[in-house]
């Protein structure tokens, strides 16, 4: 079937191996950062997000981390497992004003996760 | 899946021919949004809806019209659907603060 795939960076870990998946943002106004996995087939699922005016927020297996010295996104998996195989997306959302929540959402990186 | 709906999953259709695509939420969230995924390309937003009646463009807009006649339900319209239409649809419903929540997806295919 369709690829949503096509030409995208590829990250291949080891299960039980840490991953983790960079994102470069454009926005220096935006109020939120937030990791979005997708399964082939599926829609985006919310992972964690963080405010703009915090620089690491952790959640179950995960941690994300923001530098805005250099527009700099990270997600960290901890023990990655087969099931974390997914892409993975960064997005954007300004909060304020006239934006109504819109997101912005990066190009992706695959994750595949090896037995 | 969060209470959303969307529907056809799957369309083929042919060059010139109108399609419109639903969603159908049960979360009564006031925002609702339409996207377009393709390869390489990450979500793009067509348009979205920030009330009943009230809806505006996103960047990819051309060639697509909404309609929001109830908090439930959002349509998005194809008036004359082209190749580059085709697409993965993705429908998406949030609160006003960070999680949004998505459909499954529509796989529209223009021929």
């Amino acid at each position: 079937g369709e690829s949503v795939g096509l030409h995208l960076p590829t990250l291949s870990v080891q299960e039980g191996d840490n991953s983790i998946i960079n994102c470069a943002y454009s926005n220096s106004a935006s109020d939120y950062f937030i990791w979005y996995k997708q399964e082939s087939g599926k829609g985006p699922q919310f992972i964690i997000d963080i405010r703009s005016n915090m620089d690491k927020r952790q959640g179950q297996r995960v941690t994300v981390l923001l530098n805005k010295t250099v527009k700099h996104l990270s997600l960290q998996i901890a023990a990655t497992q087969p099931g974390d195989s997914a892409v993975y997306f960064c997005a954007e959302k300004r909060t304020g004003g006239t934006s109504y929540g819109k997101l912005t959402f990066g190009q992706g990186t695959i994750l595949t996760v090896h037995p | 899946d969060a209470g959303i709906t969307q529907s056809p999953r799957h369309k083929v259709t042919e060059t010139g021919t109108p399609v419109t695509l639903r969603c159908h939420q049960t979360e009564n969230h006031r925002y609702m949004y339409w996207y377009r995924q393709d390869p390489g390309h990450g979500l793009r937003l067509i348009h979205y809806s920030y009330g009943v009646k009230d809806t505006d463009k996103g960047e990819v807009s051309d060639g697509y019209s909404v309609s929001r006649s109830k908090t439930e339900d959002f349509l998005l319209t194809l008036e004359s659907a082209t190749s580059s239409q085709t697409s993965v649809y993705f429908c998406a419903i949030g609160p006003f603060a960070t999680e949004a929540f998505f459909g499954q997806g529509t796989r529209l295919t223009v021929v």
